[in-house]
């Protein structure tokens, strides 16, 4: 079955940089795309990013283009994003998940997600 | 302020029918853009709950229906049960900017 599986988060301080990671398994991951959403704790949902399936497009939200950067590796059946410059308001879980759907057009959803994993922005 | 606008809380007692509404605009729902809605159970991950308007994935059962017309949306449930008290999030696209959206949720509470 489709597995996503998010690593990599933890507390950083102001200014600080993460990466995180996501493993996926139970399907041939070279044939999706795939983004980074995020959930502040007791809030709703962002979508930060997503990539497709070679890496050559990708989407940024406003709030964290410049700063995170969405890639992946097909051999390995993993996708990464690359947070620097952190701040307090980055702090959230932050999920990977499957997109489907037509996504040049808009029409493009979230299939499959992971558990998250939390990243703490603090001095 | 999200978007796509949800109302914060609906409830419902078991048995009953409780829609949850997604107003948008003319730059994302208004302008044809498919919605989609998520469930998020206490303490997981969302999870698709109907994509494209109307259409549920394998094993979402038929309680759950979708719906748009014009500018809004709404998700409908059922036959309430006390395992579909969650967050729902309704999700679409806005080209103005040109971005994918989440509603800001709608906690369903069974009574």
């Amino acid at each position: 079955q489709v597995q996503l599986v998010e690593s990599g988060g933890g507390l950083v301080k102001p200014g600080g940089s993460l990466r995180l990671s996501c493993a996926a398994s139970g399907f041939d991951f070279s044939d999706y795309y795939f983004g980074w959403i995020r959930q502040p704790p007791g809030k709703g949902l962002e979508w930060l990013s997503i990539i497709t399936t070679s890496g050559a497009s990708i989407y940024y939200a406003d709030s964290v283009r410049g700063r995170f950067t969405i890639s992946r590796d097909n051999a390995k059946n993993s996708l990464y994003l690359q947070m620097n410059s952190l701040r307090a308001e980055d702090s959230a879980v932050y999920y990977c998940a499957r997109v489907r759907g037509y996504c040049a057009g808009g029409n493009c959803y979230l299939d499959s997600w992971g558990q998250g994993t939390l990243v703490t922005v603090s001095s | 302020q999200s978007v796509l606008t949800q109302p914060p809380s609906v409830s419902g007692a078991p048995g009953q029918r409780v829609s949850i509404s997604c107003t948008g605009s003319s730059s994302n729902i208004g302008s044809g853009y498919d919605v989609y809605w998520y469930q998020q159970l206490p303490g997981t991950a969302p999870k698709l709950l109907i994509f494209a308007n109307t259409n549920r994935p394998l094993g979402v059962p038929d309680r759950f229906s979708g719906s748009r017309s014009g500018t809004s949306a709404s998700l409908a449930v059922t036959g309430l049960q006390a395992e579909d008290e969650a967050y729902y999030y309704c999700q679409s696209y806005d080209n103005s900017p040109r971005s994918w959206v989440f509603g800001g949720g709608t906690k369903l509470t069974v009574l």
